[in-house]
């Protein structure tokens, strides 16, 4: 069975770093790209980028870009969602997702997602 | 900035009734769109892929049509098990876009 399990739920001070992962089994983890995506409560989904393990490309959402580091240890099939200094609107549910189609360096739909995992940041 | 405007964001219908969702893109996209649905909770699910093509195991209620600036995503029959939030998506592209969601309610 193709899945990605994420880890726990973190509560975190703000300025606090944080990494989260997520992994991924039942599939070549290398070949495939895994994207992140933000939802705050309430509110709809919002795409933070993308990350392939086999070569270590990453790609951000302008939103994103230089707030985060997506990374990935493909020796044991883990991807990675890293913060240096979290701030309270960084309280959200993160989701990992296998993006569908390999072979490719467009962002495509996803067709495998985690459970997510839920940051809370508050003082 | 490139933009997938979704609208209904909130509708009410009857079990039984066929619902539509629609998403407007800011540029042609070709059949770049996904839909998902996301119950409270939980994560999304794919839906769709190239505007109609049903992911596996997706009930054939659901389908997908459009090109270009203009997707639907329709539910033939709505059932209690399809209360949840719609979403589009953009893809094949540098970056990827979601639609704001539509939140379908059953009466």
């Amino acid at each position: 069975e193709v899945q990605l399990v994420q880890s726990g739920a973190e509560v975190k001070k703000p300025g606090e770093s944080l990494k989260i992962s997520c992994k991924g089994s039942g599939y070549s983890f290398a070949n495939h790209w895994i994207a992140w995506v933000r939802q705050k409560p309430g509110k709809g989904l919002e795409w933070m980028g993308i990350f392939h393990p086999g070569d270590s490309d990453a790609r951000y959402s302008p939103s994103f870009q230089g707030l985060v580091t997506l990374s990935a240890d493909k020796s044991i099939s883990t991807a990675y969602l890293q913060w240096n200094s979290l701030e309270a609107s960084d309280t959200a549910m993160y989701f990992c997702a296998r993006q569908a189609v390999t072979g490719t360096l467009l962002a495509y739909y996803m067709d495998v997602w985690g459970k997510g995992t839920t940051v809370t940041v508050s003082s | 900035d490139f933009q997938m405007t979704q609208s209904p964001s909130t509708l009410s219908a009857s079990v039984g009734d066929r619902v539509t969702i629609t998403c407007r893109a800011s540029q042609s996209i070709k059949s770049w769109v996904a839909w998902y649905q996301q119950k409270p909770g939980k994560a999304p699910t794919l839906l769709i892929y190239k505007a109609s093509t049903l992911d596996s195991g997706v009930p054939s209620r659901f389908s997908g049509s459009g090109s270009g600036t203009e997707f639907t995503l329709t539910i033939s029959s709505l059932q209690p098990d399809d209360s949840a939030t719609y979403y589009c998506q953009r893809y094949n592209s540098y970056l990827v876009t979601f639609g704001g969601g539509t939140k379908v309610e059953i009466k």
